[in-house]
């Protein structure tokens, strides 16, 4: 079945600095991939959607600046934070489309993967 | 009011017990509803998709959507220790349900051996 592989699984930095996430589809094509993030008991917002090719759907809220989004090919989209802050630390979690496969009613979830998560604590 | 209410738990109950997890919302265009668990520090694993109304069964599980009321349930026969996780509804307005999913907060499940 798809796979999707997100890497960090956790990383920890000082304030001030840079981490880039990585949302790699392994055995398929994603035109689409979804950046979540969750805090500790709370349900998974929606950030922003990255497209293939073109430049990613943020939503209300969400800072572009801060959260900069790349998807450059049909396997990998990243999530940069920059210059990250302790109020950004969170579970940040990606999903991915299939690409090629529009989806049914009865198919449509299995369009949609979501990685293992990354754990990022800025100090 | 929130799109997706979910009660957060957390529910313990023994094994073999039968578990009912539910979440309300208020978005009559949702159309599509799916349940998602979600182990500690994982990634949330589809489990149940529905279109639309009505009733889907996978083995121990069985989802349920009443759109009349809004409301929407997992129910989990025979439960298992491994069954222990957070369990998240999620639903979406948008076609094939893939876009713009709305999750609700999650329910924390553990069962007891």
């Amino acid at each position: 079945g798809a796979v999707v592989s997100q890497h960090p699984s956790r990383v920890i930095c000082k304030s001030g600095t840079s981490v880039k996430i990585e949302c790699r589809s392994l055995d398929f094509q994603a035109t689409t991939m979804f950046w979540y993030r969750q805090f500790p008991k709370q349900s998974l917002m929606l950030m922003a959607t990255s497209n293939e090719g073109s430049k990613a759907t943020y939503e209300q809220g969400v800072e572009k600046d801060k959260f900069l989004i790349n998807h450059a090919s049909l396997t990998l989209s990243t999530l940069t934070v920059t210059s990250a802050h302790p109020e950004d630390s969170s579970f940040y979690i990606c999903s991915a489309r299939v690409a090629g496969i529009r989806p049914t009613s009865d198919s449509g979830a299995n369009v949609l993967t979501f990685g293992a998560g990354s754990r990022l604590t800025v100090l | 009011q929130k799109e997706v209410e979910q009660d957060p738990g957390p529910l313990s109950v023994p094994e073999g017990a039968i578990v009912s997890l539910n979440c309300t919302y208020s978005n009559s265009a949702f159309q599509y509803f799916m349940w998602y668990r979600q182990y500690s520090r994982k990634g949330p694993e589809l489990l149940m998709y529905t279109y639309s109304s009505g009733n889907k069964e996978d083995g121990r599980f069985t989802a349920q959507v009443d759109k009349s009321s809004k409301y929407i349930s997992l129910f989990i026969r025979d439960s298992q220790p491994s069954d222990s996780a957070t369990y998240l509804c999620a639903m979406s307005a948008g076609e094939g349900g893939s876009e713009k999913l709305v999750f609700g907060k999650g329910t924390k499940l553990t069962v007891n051996p």
